[in-house]
């Protein structure tokens, strides 16, 4: 079955500065790569994902690229704001969207104000 | 935007007893609800995939006796926690679609 990794576990930036997310999934099949922030207590929100016919995706400060010949994913956030701080999943799937997901581990961005 | 309930959000329950939780899909229909268990300061683990009017398919290590999964419409799945023991403690989320999970129930058996 699919393996992704997520690294690093832990990230603390400081306000204005950029966050990278960096995740590795293991099967080739695998074409639906979406990111979610968690808040202690609440659901997953998806905040941006991208499939494996894109190379790179962009809403306004959160970006995210593929890379399928490494088959890696990264996360990248960019002027930080304290609000940003979360859990953050990556996440895969070989069936699009309505398919089932492996998640990575997480990472608990912190940003300092 | 497309909304997914449950209830409840959280219980409390003595070991040896059952307690269900649905998921319900408010503004649309689903054909597929996922069901997924996350304990604190973990991921989210694939429990099992809901399938309206058919059985549901359980990942490996899920004991499919003990988490029973109706999908009796395509608005409403259940997941009922058989003769819960302590270890099954953890917080319960269902989704659809990818991107449209429930608030989650925070489940705890004493």
């Amino acid at each position: 079955g699919e393996n992704v990794e997520q690294h690093p576990s832990t990230l603390s930036v400081q306000e204005g500065d950029s966050a990278v997310i960096k995740c590795t999934y293991s099967d080739s099949a695998s074409n639906y790569f979406p990111w979610y922030k968690q808040e202690l207590g609440k659901r997953p929100q998806l905040i941006i994902d991208i499939r494996s016919n894109v190379g790179e995706k962009k809403d306004q400060r959160i970006a995210v690229t593929l890379n399928k010949t490494a088959k890696h994913f990264s996360l990248h956030i960019t002027e930080t704001q304290p609000e940003d701080s979360a859990v953050y999943f990556c996440a895969a799937s070989s069936g699009g969207s309505n398919y089932k997901l492996t998640f990575g581990k997480g990472t608990l961005l912190t940003v300092n104000p | 935007g497309a909304v997914v309930s449950q209830h409840p959000s959280w219980v409390i329950c003595k070991s040896g007893t059952s307690v269900k939780i649905e998921c319900r899909s408010l503004d649309f229909q689903a054909t597929t609800m996922f069901w997924y268990r996350q304990f604190p300061k973990q991921s989210l683990m694939l429990m099992a995939t809901s399938n309206e009017g058919s059985k549901a398919t359980y990942e490996q290590g899920v004991e499919k006796d003990k988490f029973l999964i109706n999908h009796a419409s395509l608005t409403l799945s259940t997941l009922t926690v058989t003769s819960a023991h302590p270890e099954d403690s953890s917080f319960y989320i269902c989704s659809a679609f990818g991107q449209y999970f429930g608030p989650g129930t925070r489940l705890t058996v004493t």
